[in-house]
């Protein structure tokens, strides 16, 4: 079965500044996909960023970028410019291709401190 | 578009209550998925069902069934409920055209069970 560790329960960052919330997985399959997952108090489940396992290039959205270490299996979350609405639980999640479930790991409490 | 709206938002049972969770989507999507989650555990499959008339169970099925009623709403029965299914339950829906097959969430059902 696949798994998805998270292996910081918590963290807090200054307003404007970075953090790197990691994320690493289990899987012997070569074609599948990563994500990073934002729960604001709200609940609702909001895609920050994806990755594909075939692509080399990191993926970027705005301050939110990802470092995809696939050798490794370590898909970390990088916030540049934190603000306080990045406060939220954040969620790594792995999928095989194609229609099939997703798999997440246990999250991370991101506090960003004014 | 709604996306995927779950009923009820919230619910309180007694042991050994029965109660159906519902859940819809209007993005013609072929896959549909019902998530619980609890405090530190993230979120964690229950059952989905890759394409309308098909449903299997994930890593929780344990005192679940499920109904894929057609293409746009898949429900969640608890027939005999129990305190350790209290939680969090999400629906979410994805498609098998593009990419991604990226799943859209819906907003949760909190369920306590007293």
């Amino acid at each position: 079965a696949q798994t998805v560790t998270q292996s910081q329960p918590e963290m807090s960052v200054q307003e404007a500044e970075t953090v790197t919330l990691s994320c690493t997985y289990d899987t012997s399959e070569n074609n599948y996909y990563l994500f990073w997952y934002k729960q604001p108090p709200s609940r609702q489940m909001i895609l920050v960023i994806r990755q594909e396992a075939y692509k080399q290039q990191n993926a970027t959205e705005n301050r939110f970028s990802v470092n995809f270490q696939k050798a490794a299996k370590s898909f970390s979350l990088k916030i540049s410019d934190s603000q306080l609405g990045d406060t939220a639980m954040y969620f790594c999640a792995f999928k095989w291709a194609g229609n099939t479930p997703l798999v997440f790991g246990k999250g991370t409490r991101l506090s960003v401190i004014a | 578009n709604a996306g995927v709206t779950q009923t009820p938002k919230f619910q309180v049972l007694k042991t050994g209550q029965s109660m159906t969770l519902q859940c819809a989507q209007d993005m013609n999507h072929n896959s549909m998925y019902w998530y619980r989650q609890d405090p530190g555990m993230g979120l964690r499959l229950i059952y989905y069902s890759a394409s309308e008339g098909t449903t299997d169970k994930g890593e929780v099925p344990n005192g679940y069934n499920v109904s894929r009623l057609n293409k746009r709403e898949f429900s969640l029965r608890l027939e005999s409920a129990a305190p350790s299914q209290t939680s969090v339950y999400f629906c979410a829906s994805s498609n098998l055209a593009g990419e991604w097959n990226e799943q859209f969430f819906g907003p949760g059902t909190r369920l306590t069970v007293l």
